[in-house]
């Protein structure tokens, strides 16, 4: 069980906007912990995608973009693509468990 | 630029022990943390260890705390990961990432790109 929760999946089709949330606690986003997002397309490594809540990595569309709020945190594509079709994840740091932690992952699909 | 690349995965047998390695080049390796994430089939990452810069500090994952260690060789730009002891629940794809930002808020702003573990008998 993932000390951050998301949706298993969300879908909308192309030109839509979705969103996925990032649910975690007081020892993990409500501490003040910061949420950084990874997109994952199938068979590579994830990519870096969101850092530090806000912030997008040179070269990461702004049609991605990152919120962040007591103990949640969001990630909203807008305008989505079929090439956005991928597993999304957050992730971040639990003073609980010392440990870093990602969420459960987000399959997005592109109707 | 930057690039990882991770290698020694392999098929090994329930209980031995295997030492991953991750090579690291385009940057200045000893001035950044590193970490070690895995992702069993089909399942979600799970973070498994981190070091820093200068090897002074290191933290394992509580699911592989005793039986995994993770550590660097500076002077060859290279991250290892030695595990022993292994299980059918360590098998998973391993990745070295580059840790960014301050301690306890790291994110990971490159990544290898994995190498498979198997345990199985």
């Amino acid at each position: 069980q993932s000390a951050l929760t998301q949706p298993p999946s969300v879908s909308g089709a192309p030109g839509q906007r979705v969103t996925i949330s990032c649910t975690g606690s007081s020892s993990n986003i409500g501490a003040g912990y910061d949420v950084h997002w990874y997109q994952q397309l199938p068979g590579t490594a994830p990519k870096l995608l969101i850092y530090e809540n806000i912030n997008r990595p040179s070269g990461v569309p702004d049609r991605f973009s990152g919120s962040k709020s007591g103990t949640s945190a969001s990630l909203a594509i807008t305008g989505l693509q079929a090439e956005d079709e991928a597993d999304y994840y957050c992730q971040s740091y639990d003073s609980s468990l010392s440990s870093y932690v990602f969420g459960s992952g987000t399959k997005v699909t592109v109707l | 630029q930057v690039q990882l690349v991770d290698s020694g995965g392999g098929v090994v047998q329930p209980g031995r022990s295997l030492r991953l390695s991750c090579a690291a080049s385009g940057f200045t390796f000893s001035s950044y943390t590193m970490h070690w994430v895995r992702q069993a089939p089909g399942k979600g990452l799970e973070w498994v260890a981190v070091i820093l810069y200068d090897g002074s500090k290191k933290l394992h994952a509580d699911s592989v705390k005793g039986r995994f260690t993770i550590s660097r060789d500076n002077s060859k730009n290279t991250l290892y990961l030695q595990m022993n002891s292994l299980s059918a629940e360590d098998t998973a794809v391993y990745f070295c990432a580059r840790g960014r930002g301050r301690e306890g808020y790291n994110f990971f702003d490159f990544w290898g790109q994995g190498t498979l573990v198997t345990v199985s008998s």
